[in-house]
C-alpha cells in the first residue's frame, strides 16, 4: 500500500504568490518523521523541512512551512512568495519509527513551475 | 563543508553489461544510503549502511545488485548484469546518524540500452 500520497502531479504558480503542495501519509506507528525535499532539474535532492509526529508546532524554515494535521494524516508544504528558482519537483517523505533504522519512503512528487 | 560526492554523473551501457557507481558521503556521516529513482517516481531505498555494516537491504535485488562500504566511508554500488529496467538515477545520501536528516548527492543517471 502506498505510504505517501501526493495527488498533484504538477502545478503552475506565479512569482511572489504562495503555493501549497499536498501530502497525505499512512502509518500506524505513533512515532514518525515527515520530510519535504526539493529536486531541481540538476537531480540533487535538497532537504527543505522536517516535522516530527510529536512536535506540537508546525515546522517552519524561511519561506517554507509545513501544515501538519495529524488527525487527517496530512503534511502539506507551503511555499510563500514563490521565486523562479523554486521551479522543481517536490517530494514528501516519511520515516516510521523512533530512533530506528526505518527507511525513508517517498511520494511520487509534485512538479512546480513558477512563472514570471 | 563538502557535500555528498558521486561518480560518474552519467553512464550508458548495453544490457547484460556491468556497471559500478561510487559515493563519498559527507565527512563524519556514519550512515550511508543508496536509492534508485525511476523516471516519474520518488526514490526507493536499495540499501542502508551504518559505518561498514548493512542495516537494511530488503529492497536490493541481490541476484544482480551488490554494494559495499569496506572502510566505513566510501561506498560502491554494482549492477551485474544490467537489465533495461535498471535505467534510473542512483542517488547516494548520508546522515550523521540515523534517523537524522539525509543529505543527497547529485546522483548517477544510468541508461541501459
Amino acid at each position: 500500500a502506498q505510504k505517501i500520497t501526493q495527488t498533484q502531479p504538477g502545478m503552475f504558480v506565479q512569482e511572489k504568490e504562495a503555493v501549497t503542495l499536498d501530502c497525505t501519509y499512512d502509518t500506524s506507528d505513533p512515532s514518525y518523521g515527515l520530510f519535504w525535499y526539493k529536486q531541481p532539474s540538476s537531480g540533487e535532492m535538497i532537504f527543505l523541512i522536517y516535522q516530527g509526529s510529536y512536535d506540537q508546532q508546525n515546522a517552519t524554515e524561511g519561506r517554507y512551512s509545513l501544515n501538519f494535521q495529524k488527525a487527517r494524516k496530512s503534511a502539506n508544504l507551503v511555499i510563500s512568495a514563490s521565486q523562479l528558482g523554486d521551479s522543481a519537483m517536490y517530494f514528501c517523505a516519511m520515516r516510521e519509527g523512533a530512533d530506528s533504522w526505518g527507511k525513508l519512503q517517498f511520494g511520487a512528487g509534485t512538479q512546480v513551475v513558477v512563472t514570471p | 563543508e563538502a557535500g555528498v560526492a558521486q561518480s560518474p554523473r552519467y553512464k550508458i551501457i548495453e544490457k547484460r553489461q556491468s556497471v559500478a557507481f561510487w559515493c563519498n558521503p559527507i565527512s563524519g556521516h556514519a550512515t550511508l544510503y543508496w536509492y534508485q529513482q525511476i523516471l516519474g517516481q520518488g526514490p526507493k531505498l536499495l540499501i542502508q549502511f551504518q559505518n561498514n555494516g548493512v542495516v537494511d537491504d530488503s529492497q536490493l535485488p541481490k541476484d544482480r545488485f551488490s554494494a559495499e562500504r569496506l572502510k566505513g566511508v566510501d561506498s560502491t554500488l554494482k549492477i551485474q548484469p544490467a537489465k533495461l529496467e535498471d535505467s534510473a538515477v542512483y542517488l547516494c545520501a548520508s546522515s550523521w546518524r540515523d534517523p537524522d536528516t539525509q543529505y543527497f548527492g547529485p546522483g548517477t543517471r544510468l541508461t541501459v540500452l
